[in-house]
């Protein structure tokens, strides 16, 4: 029982460069969701999804998308990375009964 | 908007002294708090909530809902609990509704 994995664990773009960030669980949880650490400022949301096929923006969604084709999987695409975008990027999920989130180990971005 | 806040950024206290790191949230609805923690090169994990009424690692916090206040309490620091700890709140009524996090307090317990 792996609970909620990412990769890569670290990450250097180049500003313009597109990539995907992979999340997947293993805990057939409804409900996953995406942060980014910045000092100071806490977790903030960026796209959560409260199951296969349905997702929604959170508080800084802008540069980022993600789909949820599967229960296990939501990964996060960035279009264009832009420097603001280095961060700490931490996946997330939960069950929708329980209301426990469940974090991954984080993928450090750095945007050059 | 629900909003939470915790005002320390940093705190350091010694081993055996007592900790409180607080958080204090604005909510119009009946919120359920959290606290996560995260230690060194670790991920976030949950420590307590509210709803659980329940001691973890010697730490509590009790939601007062006429301060809006959910404060992490531990009588005797150990220096295992020095690690980044964040408040968190989400919205009772809906089961795994989005996480609203602090800013995080960063805890040092000095030998």
């Amino acid at each position: 029982n792996a609970g909620v994995t990412q990769t890569p664990k670290f990450q250097v773009l180049k500003t313009g460069q597109s990539m995907t960030l992979q999340c997947a669980q293993d805990m057939n949880h409804e409900y996953m969701s995406w942060y980014r650490q910045d000092p100071g400022m806490g977790l903030r949301l960026i796209h959560y999804s409260v199951g296969a096929g349905i997702t929604d923006q959170g508080e800084v969604p802008n540069g980022y998308n993600v789909s949820r084709s599967t229960t296990e999987d939501f990964p996060l695409r960035l279009l264009s990375a832009a420097p603001s975008q280095t961060s700490v990027y931490f996946c997330a999920s939960s069950s929708i009964l329980a209301n426990e989130q469940y974090f991954g180990p984080g993928t450090r971005l750095t945007v050059t | 908007a629900q909003r939470v806040t915790q005002p320390e950024k940093l705190l350091s206290v010694f081993k055996g002294a007592p900790v409180e790191l607080k958080c204090n949230y604005s909510y119009s609805g009946s919120p359920e708090l959290f606290w996560y923690v995260q230690y060194s090169r670790q991920r976030l994990q949950l420590l307590l909530r509210h709803i659980s009424r329940e001691s973890i690692k010697g730490f509590t916090a009790d939601l007062n809902k006429g301060e809006t206040s959910f404060h992490l309490k531990k009588p005797f620091a150990q220096e295992e609990d020095s690690a980044m700890y964040y408040c968190a709140l989400s919205e009772l009524e809906t089961s795994g509704s989005r996480l609203t996090f602090g800013e995080g307090t960063q805890l040092t317990v000095n030998p």
